[in-house]
């Protein structure tokens, strides 16, 4: 059973660009997270996507971050414009349903400069 | 604001000898639990749920959870080095149970 897929890997930007990051979960599963990792810190949820909608972006900073699942598969989180202290790894994970067990993908590599 | 609080180590335990890893959460409400390993430069990867009071056991690890304390335990007997990485505790946790994550504790296994 193939993993999460995360791309790109690594992304080097500078403050005030924009960046999207693509994730593809593993295949039937319905729950789809982003997580931001700062260095230090555990994984902070971003969003939880239930299919193609939302279940909980209470932590995203709208006025900077979108995220999209159009067609309850894959999805992609936008950054936009970027600032230094987005610098961080930022993960997808899915899982059969909310709740589940999450599997994590491998992540993106954020550099703000 | 819930919580998720592991003892931040670092922690240093010989080949060999029991790690014990810590966590407390915040939720009374929290029915899952979760431990994850990470090692530097990866994705966190699941090594232990447990949802019952007790014990759980697989392998090296053992998983104990304790909801009146508020408090679940991971023990690694016969640490290998290959154990070395943070150790990630997560509760699902608040109205949406979204997975809240500690800021894990770094356990290193001396050979």
């Amino acid at each position: 059973e193939a993993g999460v897929a995360q791309s790109p890997r690594y992304k080097i930007i500078e403050k005030r660009q924009s960046v999207a990051f693509w994730c593809n979960p593993i295949s039937g599963h319905a729950t789809l997270y982003w997580y931001q990792q700062i260095l230090g810190q555990g994984p902070k949820l971003l969003i939880q996507f239930q299919n193609n909608g939302v279940v909980d972006d209470s932590q995203l900073p709208k006025d900077r971050f979108s995220a999209e699942r159009l067609k309850g598969v894959d999805s992609t989180l936008k950054i936009q414009p970027a600032k230094l202290e987005d610098s961080a790894v930022y993960l997808c994970a899915s899982s059969p349903g909310a709740q589940e067990t999450q599997y994590f993908g491998p992540g993106t590599r954020l550099l703000v400069l | 604001q819930k919580e998720v609080e592991q003892n931040s180590g670092p922690l240093s335990v010989p080949e060999g000898a029991i790690a014990s890893l810590n966590c407390t959460y915040s939720d009374r409400g929290s029915q899952s639990f979760f431990w994850y390993r990470q090692y530097s430069g990866k994705s966190p990867e699941l090594i232990m749920s447990i949802y019952s009071n007790g014990d759980k056991e697989d392998g090296r690890f053992t998983a104990q959870l304790n909801k009146a304390s508020q408090y679940v335990s991971l023990l690694i007997r016969d640490s290998q080095p290959s154990d070395s990485a943070t150790y990630l505790c997560a509760v699902n946790e608040g109205s949406a149970r979204q997975l809240t994550f500690g800021s894990g504790t770094q356990l290193t296994v001396l050979p």
